[in-house]
This record gives C-alpha cells, sequence and structure tokens, in this order.
C-alpha cells in the first residue's frame, strides 16, 4: 500500500459525458502527479501540482482540467469525452521534484 | 524531448535462471533514474531511485544498477512471484517522470 488513494476505482460513462477523478496524496507530500496509462501509449505524464498550484503540464488535453485543493487532495476532470480516452488514470504523490513518486491503485476509465 | 528505451519487450524465464533488463535514456537533464514493478491493473509500485553513474541497489533478488546512458535490473534466481511488467523511467529536469514501455517478465516454475 502506497498511502495514495484513488476514486473510484471503476468508471463508465457515455461519449460526450464528464467525470471527475478525485486523488488523495501521501501524508505529508505536496506535490500530486497525474498519469495516464492506455495499452498504446504506455505511462503518460498529464499535470503536476505542487501545494495547491499548477507546476508543470505533460501532454494534457484541452478537455482535461485538475486542480489541488487547500487539504493537497486533487481532482482531474474530464470532459467531452471520447472512446480514446478509455484509460487507466493515476495519481501520484511525491516531493516537489526529482523525488521519488509514489502511484495510487488507479481509476480504471471505459467510456463506451 | 526526453526518451527511455527498454528492452526487451517480454522475457520469459525458468525459475532460477538469472537475467538482465535494459533501459537507455536520454543523457541530458537526468534527476534520478527510477525503477517500478506493475502488476496487472495495479498501480507501478517503488523499487529504486538512482542518481549517479556507478550506483547500484539492491532488494532482495533484485539489483539496479546505473551508467552514463543506461541502466540495468539484474534479477537474481528469479522465482514465479517476480512476474510483473518492470517500468523504467527518467527524472527530468521539468518535475515529470518520463516512461519506458516496460519489459513483461514471465517466470516460469
Amino acid at each position: 500500500d502506497s498511502g495514495v488513494t484513488q476514486t473510484p476505482k471503476h468508471l463508465i460513462t457515455a461519449t460526450g459525458q464528464r467525470v471527475t477523478l478525485r486523488c488523495s496524496p501521501r501524508s505529508g507530500d505536496l506535490s500530486v502527479y497525474w498519469y495516464q496509462q492506455s495499452l498504446d501509449q504506455g505511462l503518460q505524464f498529464l499535470i503536476q501540482y505542487y501545494n495547491g498550484e499548477e507546476r508543470a503540464k505533460g501532454n494534457i488535453l484541452e478537455r482535461f482540467s485538475a486542480q489541488q485543493f487547500p487539504d493537497l487532495h486533487s481532482e482531474l476532470n474530464l470532459s467531452s469525452l471520447e472512446l480514446g480516452d478509455s484509460a487507466l488514470y493515476f495519481c501520484a504523490s511525491g516531493g516537489p521534484g526529482g523525488e521519488t513518486q509514489y502511484f495510487g491503485p488507479g481509476t480504471r476509465l471505459l467510456v463506451l | 524531448e526526453d526518451q527511455v528505451t527498454q528492452s526487451p519487450e517480454a522475457l520469459r524465464l525458468q525459475e532460477g535462471e538469472s537475467s538482465s533488463l535494459n533501459c537507455s535514456y536520454t543523457v541530458s537533464g537526468l534527476r534520478g533514474l527510477f525503477w517500478y514493478r506493475q502488476d496487472p491493473g495495479k498501480g507501478p509500485e517503488f523499487l529504486f531511485t538512482l542518481y549517479s553513474a556507478g550506483e547500484e541497489k539492491e532488494k532482495e533478488r533484485l539489483k539496479a544498477t546505473l551508467t552514463k546512458k543506461e541502466s540495468f535490473l539484474h534479477i537474481t534466481a528469479p522465482k514465479p512471484e517476480d512476474s510483473a511488467t518492470y517500468l523504467c523511467a527518467k527524472g527530468g529536469s521539468n518535475y515529470k517522470l518520463t516512461f519506458g514501455k516496460g519489459t513483461l517478465l514471465t517466470v516460469n516454475p
């Protein structure tokens, strides 16, 4: 158990819909990172927040957004969903940069 | 742009048969080389972090080493429970991890 929690575990929705994924980091970690894992692309970095502020951006689509709240939990919002958004979404927490990241169990999203 | 390449894509071993997995990465801006283990449908589990060439770390049957442009994960006398996908990631100067596609290891009893 990494200490990072994610909800929900599974999510099934339809194209065009919007969903919210939630992540709580390990106690004491100020950084939250979001990743997408699909069969063909592997693990891809989406975005990082540090103590409530956006720190780094990766290959995140404009339809996706994230935020980190004062209690340090984070939410990833996915809107106008497409079939190709079906994937595993992982949250990780760790230090502000370069330190080890610890991953949560993931949310499996299926868009029908 | 950071790139990480892992080989082989898949490796099948007999129990007790030692081998090595390879990870090559773009050298500039390295802020740590990370190894993770991932079981199907689960989140990556942290194994090792290496920061400088020549560094080695061990954990049970696994040993990770780092050179100036490659890292190796050596598996000594593997057991079936070592079967998993092993992921290598480069920590870059922009705070993100760039992952390789992974090596799927299967250890047969």
